[in-house]
């Protein structure tokens, strides 16, 4: 099955700096990559999601890229802000079924 | 509109004892999902539904059984809880299996 890897398993920023969050994914055949944020004691909600007919997508401070040759996808937020503090996961889904397969998470941690 | 609810949001059970979770929503999805979250493992998928009256196992469905009756209703059972089901459960659910999944507010769960 698919396996879905996030490194490093925690980040930390100054406000204002940009971060990049990388995923690494094991089955070519996956085509939805979403990325979940979920703040501390409160739901995972999506922020952006990416099919993989497209090569990247943007909304306002946050970016996702795919490389499917190298089987990896990223998160980009710029400018970050005290409020973007929170886990984040990456998950993928391969083709036929429709089940996601969840990464580990990262914390990211945005001083002010 | 209340999205995705769960019932209740804490728990505490003796090893033995059985509970039922409750997952509602009220968006006309056909994919209803449950996960448990624990530090540092992400989301890892128990069970899920395609529609009424089908579940399917997940990645971890072993001490678990789930139902689903009405197309807006998921239940999980613990039918004789251990240690190690003290987690956060969480429902979920999507349109499509390539939608967002809208995730309820959590269950934890502690078993003594």
């Amino acid at each position: 099955g698919e396996n879905v890897e996030q490194h490093p398993s925690t980040l930390s920023v100054q406000e204002g700096d940009s971060a990049v969050i990388k995923c690494t994914y094991s089955d070519s055949a996956s085509n939805y990559f979403p990325w979940y944020k979920q703040e501390l004691g409160k739901r995972p909600q999506l922020i952006i999601d990416i099919r993989s007919n497209v090569g990247e997508k943007k909304d306002q401070r946050i970016a996702v890229t795919l490389n499917k040759t190298a089987k990896h996808f990223s998160l980009h937020i710029t400018e970050t802000q005290p409020e973007d503090s929170a886990v984040y996961f990456c998950a993928a889904r391969t083709g036929a079924n429709s089940k996601l397969t969840f990464g580990k998470g990262i914390t990211l941690s945005v001083r002010p | 509109n209340a999205g995705v609810t769960q019932t209740p949001k804490f728990r505490v059970l003796k090893t033995g004892q059985s509970m039922t979770l409750l997952c509602a929503q009220d968006m006309n999805h056909e994919y209803m999902y449950w996960y448990r979250q624990d530090p540092g493992m992400g989301l890892r998928l128990i069970h899920y539904s395609v529609g009424e009256g089908t579940t399917a196992k997940g990645e971890v469905p072993d001490g678990y059984n789930v139902s689903r009756l009405k197309k807006q209703n998921f239940l999980l059972g613990l039918e004789s809880a251990a240690p190690s089901q003290t987690s956060v459960y969480f429902c979920a659910s999507s349109y499509h299996s390539g939608d967002t999944q809208y995730f309820g507010p959590g269950t934890r769960l502690t078993v003594l």
